[in-house]
């Protein structure tokens, strides 16, 4: 079954509004990557977080790595039209390190 | 330009009649990888190769073969395809040192088998 959960599945913001995606594991991982995937695009890098408790910005976007490493979230503060999209986070288990795990998605529509 | 390219970008065959799509990528990437996207589902991975003749199967490898002969392609083979293969698919490709690093992705290929 699906070993990385997200949550919500979709998620409706008025704009302006700030946003969170949360990303669970059911085992360690080594590290995070999320992607961002506009409608009818193909999925493009955002960031990656590596260290236990790992907090990065870029521009309104956070991102955090659980201290357990189990987990993470991406927060979007005063969204836009262009944040639209579905949101993956990606990872590699410490026990299986050159297999990559995306969870489903968390897709954002933004109503101007 | 740094990119990972797919081949056809659509593609509508019948069940049982083979069909290859070639991915290839001009960034001298050690690691390549399949993914299949469906609603709710997320992606997930198909094959995957660390280098050259190293292949190994993701999550979902049924129905599906590849091939890493050359650094740069990684074609997926569908031997006998199947409605249940109707999917959309991605090729990705990255660096690889301890493990696959950023991962650049094509453009897709929508697939339907009838």
């Amino acid at each position: 079954g699906q070993q990385v959960m997200q949550i919500p599945q979709y998620q409706h913001v008025q704009e302006g509004e700030d946003f969170t995606t949360y990303c669970n594991s059911s085992t360690t991982l080594s590290n995070i990557q999320w992607y961002k995937q506009r409608p009818g695009g193909h999925p493009v890098f955002l960031i990656q977080l590596v260290k236990s408790g790992e907090v990065k910005k870029q521009k309104r976007l956070t991102f955090q790595f659980g201290e357990a490493k189990k987990n993470s979230s991406l927060h979007i503060t005063a969204t836009q039209t262009t944040d639209v999209g579905t949101y993956f986070c990606a990872g590699t288990k410490r026990t299986s390190y050159d297999k990559v795990i995306f969870g489903p998605g968390t897709s954002l529509s933004v109503i101007p | 330009e740094a990119q990972v390219t797919q081949n056809p970008r659509y593609l509508i065959t019948v069940t049982g009649k083979k069909l290859t799509v070639t991915c290839s990528q001009n960034m001298n990437h050690e690691y390549m990888s399949w993914y299949r996207q469906d609603p709710g589902l997320g992606l997930r991975q198909i094959y995957y190769s660390m280098n050259v003749e190293v292949t190994d199967k993701g999550d979902v490898p049924e129905g599906y073969k590849v091939s890493r002969k050359e650094k740069r392609n990684f074609p997926l083979i569908l031997e006998s395809p199947s409605p249940n293969q109707t999917s959309l698919y991605f090729c990705a490709s990255s660096r690889f040192t301890i493990e696959p690093e950023t991962q650049y992705f094509g453009p897709g290929t929508r697939l339907l088998v009838l």
